[in-house]
Order: structure tokens, then sequence, then C-alpha cells
């Protein structure tokens, strides 16, 4: 079966930060990735999919680099609502990440 | 606009059969994968597999030998049932919609139900 492992698993920033969430699959995965947000009591919400494609509705300040192993989840200038959690998923055994917690400095 | 509503039992007992029902609302449940997963307390998300049209399934290699999933097209609903459940089941559940043109990526998420295990 195939793993991703998500680094770092916490991570505290300031407003105006650019923060960057590293998610690492066992094999190959090409670009079948997705990218959600979780805030506290919510259901999660798709950000990315394919890997670098922005969901519709979401902001800019959100970006998605990577394929084969190594993916990415960029956040170009950290905004208030931004403080949540952030999962991967790989969308084809459709495993997810064990989540990153972006938390407030 | 689409939305997913879960329902189902709150609590139930151990060795017992965990049964909850999605209803879509806003639109049809032809020709898309619909989902479910969960979400232990505190914990990180567990996909439970997936159904489409009650012809294809596709579950967690981890659960498979549980899980049943499946469509009723007349009542926009789609089910999963979950049998010979453990306190190691306790979580909020998620029915979530997939669409292929997202390779599958869950676009639209239900609010969630929490389930208890416990006698």
């Amino acid at each position: 079966d195939i793993q991703l492992t998500q680094s770092p698993s916490f991570l505290s920033a300031s407003v105006g930060d650019r923060i960057t969430i590293t998610c690492r699959a066992s094999q190959g995965i090409f670009t079948y990735l997705a990218w959600y947000q979780q805030k506290p009591g919510k259901a999660p919400n798709l950000l990315i999919y394919s890997a670098s494609t922005l969901q519709s509705g979401v902001p800019s300040r959100f970006s998605g680099s990577g394929s084969g192993t190594e993916f990415t989840l960029t956040i170009s200038s950290l905004q208030p609502e931004d403080f949540a959690t952030y999962y991967c998923q790989q969308l084809n055994n459709y495993p997810f990440g064990g989540g990153t917690k972006v938390e407030i400095k | 606009q689409v939305q997913l509503q879960e329902s189902g039992p709150g609590l139930v007992k151990p060795s017992e059969t965990l049964s909850l029902t999605c209803t879509v609302s806003g639109g049809s449940i032809s020709t898309y994968y619909w989902s479910w997963i969960r979400q232990p307390a505190g914990k990180g998300l567990e996909w439970i597999g997936h159904v489409y049209t009650s012809v294809y399934t596709s579950y967690n290699p981890s659960l498979k030998s549980r899980v049943t999933m499946s469509v009723d097209t007349s009542k926009n609903q789609f089910s999963l049932k979950l049998t010979s459940v453990t306190a190691a089941d306790t979580a909020v559940y998620y029915c979530a919609r997939a669409v292929a043109g997202t390779d599958r990526a869950l676009d639209i998420w239900g609010q969630g139900t929490m389930v208890t295990v416990s006698s």
C-alpha cells in the first residue's frame, strides 16, 4: 500500500508569512494528489487537485506543485483564516497524509 | 448547489452493524463517485471507500471485509454499512462527492455525523 507522509506535523507562523507543507508518497503517484484544509469542527475543504490545479473559489495565495513522490502546498501570504489543519490525499488508492496543523506564532 | 447530509444512529453497540445514509440535494446522484471518510476525535482522516451507481465500489483494504456501500437513485441517497464494529470505529463519519474531472478529488462534503460504539 502507498503511504503518504506529511511534514511538518505542526507549523507555527505569522500572518503574512510564506509557508510550505510537504507530502511524500512511498511510491510514485504521478500527479494524483489533492490538498484539503480543515478547520475545527468542520468538514475538510478541497484546495488543490491533480497536484497543482486550484479548486474553483480557492484564493490564489494557495498553490500546489510536484509529481511522482514529492509534493508541496504553498501559501504565499498567510491570512488569519488560513490557520487550520491541512491534509494531502492520493487520488488513486485514496489514503490521506497525517495532517499538518498551522497555528499562529 | 449540491449539498450532502449524513443521517443514522449516533450510538451503535459493539459487534453490531453501523448504518449511515447520505442524502444528496440540489443535484443528481448519477455520474459521480460517492465516498465515505471518517475521523476519530483528534486524529486524521481515513478514506473508507466509494461507490459509483452501485455497480462499482472500491474500499479501503483495511476495512474491506466489513464494508458495503450502495446507491439508491430513486431517493438520491447512498449508504454505508460497517459490520462487527468495535470502539475503534468511533469517529465522525463524512460523506463526500468525488468528481472524475478532478481526478476524483472530494469536492463537496457533508457536515459529518458522530458515531460512538459503546454498550
